[in-house]
């Protein structure tokens, strides 16, 4: 079946880059996204991308899509100590009702 | 203020006593998700549901059910739990048009003794 696969942990130095990458296997994906996870709260949509688009820019917030590899990205600028959390890259096929979530990517920001 | 609420937040239980999980979003919302959440797998789908009296399996159905009587409420019902689902379960909303984003509880902690 569908699957999404992305790394479990990363630290980074407050100031610095994050990258946190997703791999999907699904290649009728329509819409991609990134969701946050505070400490003892639910999931809030951090930002999405539509498959026919390669990059998409919020803010601090960098999407890059290579649908050809299945490869999604999320890209976080001037990363600060309130960006710690659990990110989870999800993707809705042709469903719409049916979601797939990665296993979360732990991110831990130090000073 | 448009929200999902589950209830309770916390629950411990026996193996085999029945409960039911709640959950209403008051977004008028026509689809509903529940999924669990475990370390190192994520969140899994259970059921979702399209509208009411409408729903279907997620990838982990076994040992659950759902109903949706009533658009608002979707209760995720456990007739017999076990250890293993032992787990932090969310609820989620989305609705049938737009960009499929969905909308989360803030969990539910259920333990299985």
């Amino acid at each position: 079946g569908e699957d999404v696969e992305q790394s479990l942990f990363l630290s980074v130095r407050e100031g610095d880059s994050s990258v946190i990458n997703c791999t999907y296997t699904d290649s009728s994906s329509t819409y991609l996204y990134w969701y946050k996870q505070e400490p003892g709260a639910g999931l809030q949509l951090l930002t999405y991308i539509f498959s026919n688009m390669d990059m998409k820019q919020d803010q601090r917030l960098t999407v890059l899509l290579n649908k050809k590899d299945k490869h999604l990205s999320l890209r976080i600028a001037d990363t600060q100590t309130g960006d710690s959390a659990i990110y989870f890259c999800a993707e809705r096929g042709d469903s719409w009702g049916k979601f797939q979530f990665g296993a979360g990517t732990q991110v831990v920001v130090t000073p | 203020e448009a929200q999902v609420t589950q209830n309770p937040r916390y629950l411990i239980t026996v193996t085999g006593k029945k409960l039911t999980v709640t959950c209403s979003q008051n977004m008028n919302h026509e689809y509903m998700s529940w999924y669990r959440q475990d370390p190192g797998l994520g969140l899994r789908q259970i059921y979702y549901s399209m509208n009411v009296e409408v729903t279907d399996k997620g990838d982990v159905p076994e040992g659950y059910k759902v109903s949706r009587k009533e658009k608002r409420n979707f209760p995720l019902i456990l007739e017999s739990p076990s250890p293993n689902q032992t787990s932090l379960y969310f609820c989620a909303s989305t609705p049938a048009t737009g960009l499929g984003i969905q909308y989360f509880g803030a969990g539910t902690r259920l333990s299985v003794l």
